[in-house]
């Protein structure tokens, strides 16, 4: 099983409309973080988290929120989402003394 | 301004040829860099790392320098192979814990039989 999940794989919503983005982890890792990967742009960082009641923002966190239920979930949402909100979301872990990234496979979004 | 660029956005190789992916920095002071490989579609995966007084580290057909004085580090795959074709990021770590981090643009590496 994969070690960090995201879902949906795949989502196509309009303009305007609420959505949430999950993530799931089974490494362990105290630390979890939202990327946005884009053409051209590279990946930018927008919310990370060191634990459950530590939330930062990142380079782009406007019209982003997010919510750690627990250690193992991350979730980013789009509280009304905007066509410039379409890329590629990948959510990510490390421990606390590595700084490794492990991705998990990402989520296509696309508004409309 | 700080930057952090990576060569070229595409690079092609033939089948047995030694690649070469440049990461070059400026108006930034990484304590580590790491190299990382990504695949259409899929996350980026973690190959390499290298420290600030470390000059070279090897992991079978992979080889990255860090040259401080430059501010650069260099990305080799030798003998490539058409699998090693993907994009590779290389991303600077400001602290030894990981968690100040910045990735580069990437390079897209096509190896053609």
């Amino acid at each position: 099983d994969a070690d960090v999940t995201q879902t949906p794989r795949n989502r196509i919503t309009k303009t305007g409309k609420r959505i949430m983005l999950e993530c799931s982890q089974t490494k362990g890792h105290d630390r979890m973080y939202w990327y946005r990967q884009d053409p051209g742009l590279g990946l930018r960082l927008i919310y990370y988290s060191f634990d459950v009641k530590d939330i930062n923002k990142g380079e782009i966190s406007d019209g982003y929120s997010v919510s750690r239920q627990a250690q193992a979930k991350f979730s980013l949402s789009l509280e009304s989402a905007i066509p410039n909100q379409t890329a590629l979301y990948f959510c990510a872990t490390s421990d606390a003394t590595s700084g490794l990234r492990y991705f998990g496979p990402g989520t296509r979004l696309t508004v409309t | 301004s700080q930057k952090i660029e990576q060569n070229s956005e595409a690079l092609n190789i033939q089948e047995g040829k030694t690649a070469t992916l440049t990461c070059n920095y400026t108006n930034y002071s990484p304590a580590y860099l790491q190299w990382y490989r990504q695949d259409p579609g899929r996350g980026p995966v973690f190959l390499l790392l290298i420290r600030e007084n470390e000059k070279e580290k090897r992991k079978e057909r992979l080889k990255v320098t860090f040259d401080t004085t430059l501010k650069q580090s260099l990305f080799h795959i030798t003998a490539s192979q058409p699998a090693d074709s993907a994009t590779y990021l290389c991303a600077l770590v400001f602290d030894q814990a990981g968690t100040a981090l910045i990735f580069g643009k990437g390079t897209t590496l096509s190896v053609s039989s």
